[in-house]
């Protein structure tokens, strides 16, 4: 499985852009980008996922460059209540894949 | 539609006790997983079934953790004797049959004093 390297904390200001970029070179051609979002006290919710180029939804985008080996995160214009941790996943798209977690970012938004 | 359903939320118990969570996952979902989170980690995977087969135990603790889902549908986690480093919260998810977004329930927090 590809390992994912993210940044342990981010702080932002509310109605900043905020970009979380996740390494993973050692991706396979099968294997897509998955992003999660936790709250304190909750599991983890899915936001976003793609395989390549750029998706968008009403919640973020997610840009991946064409070697795929990297991907950004982008939370538009970001209030108090997108304080969370994010976590990237690499993985098969089929149900019933492995869902690994890393130790996700800690993304902090100030007033 | 309904999410996945945890019980209990929170569980206090004295280390060698035993202690058992219960998920009932999202209705049609064959795929269920368990994962143990520990204050500051991310959560990490305990088993993952395929209907009422285990997929991966790797990094289940056999000698103390045990799990089932006999009827592939509820599943329950069971930890026997507990130790204090099994203070954590116990998330269970489960996915489609079609797509891997995975839905998770609020979590079953565990102290063991």
């Amino acid at each position: 499985l590809a390992k994912t390297t993210q940044p342990i904390s981010m702080d932002s200001y509310e109605g900043q852009e905020v970009n979380i970029t996740c390494s993973h070179n050692n991706i396979a051609t099968n294997d897509y980008i998955t992003w999660y979002q936790q709250f304190p006290s909750q599991g983890p919710r899915f936001i976003i996922q793609g395989y390549k180029t750029k998706v968008t939804n009403e919640v973020a985008s997610l840009f991946i460059p064409a070697d795929r080996k990297s991907s950004t995160l982008s939370l538009p214009r970001v209030s108090l209540s997108d304080t969370a941790v994010y976590y990237c996943l690499v993985g098969g798209q089929a149900a019933g894949n492995k869902l690994t977690f890393g130790g996700g970012t800690r993304v902090l938004v100030k007033p | 539609e309904a999410g996945v359903a945890q019980s209990p939320r929170y569980k206090i118990i004295e280390k060698r006790q035993s202690v058992a969570f219960w998920c009932n996952p999202i209705s049609g979902h064959a795929t269920l997983y368990w994962y143990q989170q520990i204050l500051g980690q991310g959560p990490k995977l305990l088993i993952q079934f395929q209907n009422n087969g285990v997929v991966d135990d790797s990094q289940l603790p056999k000698d103390r953790f045990s799990a089932e889902r006999l009827k592939g549908v509820d599943s329950t986690l069971k930890i026997q004797p507990a130790k204090l480093e099994d203070s954590a919260v116990y998330l269970c998810a489960s996915t489609s049959p079609v797509f891997s977004e995975a839905f998770f329930g609020q979590g079953t927090r565990l102290t063991v004093v």
